[in-house]
């Protein structure tokens, strides 16, 4: 069992609806990371959180430390929003562990 | 732009060369990542300095080393390439203020690495 897991692994979403993607893990951690590669390869981070729920806009993502779950919400998706969302977890060495990303389409 | 530099930003090279990358932290940052991003492996952690000094260690092969300079710029050196080296390397800096705390990480636009 890989140590982060994502779902769904891929995503097409018509322009304008509500986004939801998961992260699992298995390992323990000091904090877990969204990440936002877009097609040119760059590598954006979106979240970096511990406890609760945090809001930047559009997005709003989750954690559940009991559960060892995450959720990274987009709210009327756009087709800019079009990229691979990657979760990963950092333990206490920073040493991070990367989901295999969900890539999202999102259709005008 | 995340004031991360890398350099270069396209590597076409052959089987057994070896190569240098270069990382440039943005400005006050203390840690330096790398990353590997194959097709099949997806993104792995390689290796973290800490103001100098090698501070956690991943999948990072023993062909591989890094180190980080004076200056903090670091530089990821590949030696005795083999095919399946070709990926996407990352590097990556954060404010590097507390051993175990967590911080946000700042991306460069990575190197293609391609060996024929």
């Amino acid at each position: 069992k890989n140590e982060v897991e994502q779902s769904p692994q891929n995503l097409t979403a018509q322009e304008g609806e509500f986004i939801t993607i998961n992260c699992s893990y298995s390992v323990g951690i000091s904090a877990l990371h969204w990440l936002q590669q877009h097609p040119g390869g760059g590598i954006v981070s979106l979240f970096m959180l511990s406890s609760g729920k945090k809001k930047h806009g559009r997005l709003i993502a989750t954690i559940n430390i009991q559960e060892k779950h995450s959720s990274l919400h987009i709210t009327a998706s756009h087709p800019r929003d079009s990229a691979v969302y990657i979760c990963a977890v950092g333990n206490y060495g920073q040493n991070f562990v990367f989901g295999p990303g969900t890539r999202l389409s999102v259709l005008p | 732009d995340s004031g991360v530099t890398q350099t270069p930003k396209h590597l076409i090279t052959a089987t057994g060369q070896r190569v240098t990358l270069r990382c440039s932290p943005r400005s006050g940052d203390l840690s330096v990542y790398w990353y590997q991003q194959s097709l099949d492996q997806g993104l792995q952690f390689l290796i973290q300095y800490y103001n100098g000094e090698e501070r956690a260690k991943g999948n990072i092969l023993e062909r591989f080393s890094a180190q980080q300079f004076p200056d903090l710029h670091s530089e990821l050196n590949l030696s005795s390439l083999e095919l399946g080296d070709s990926a996407l390397y990352f590097c990556a800096s954060s404010v590097g203020v507390q051993t175990g705390r967590a911080e946000k990480l700042f991306f460069g636009s990575g190197t293609q690495l391609s060996v024929l």
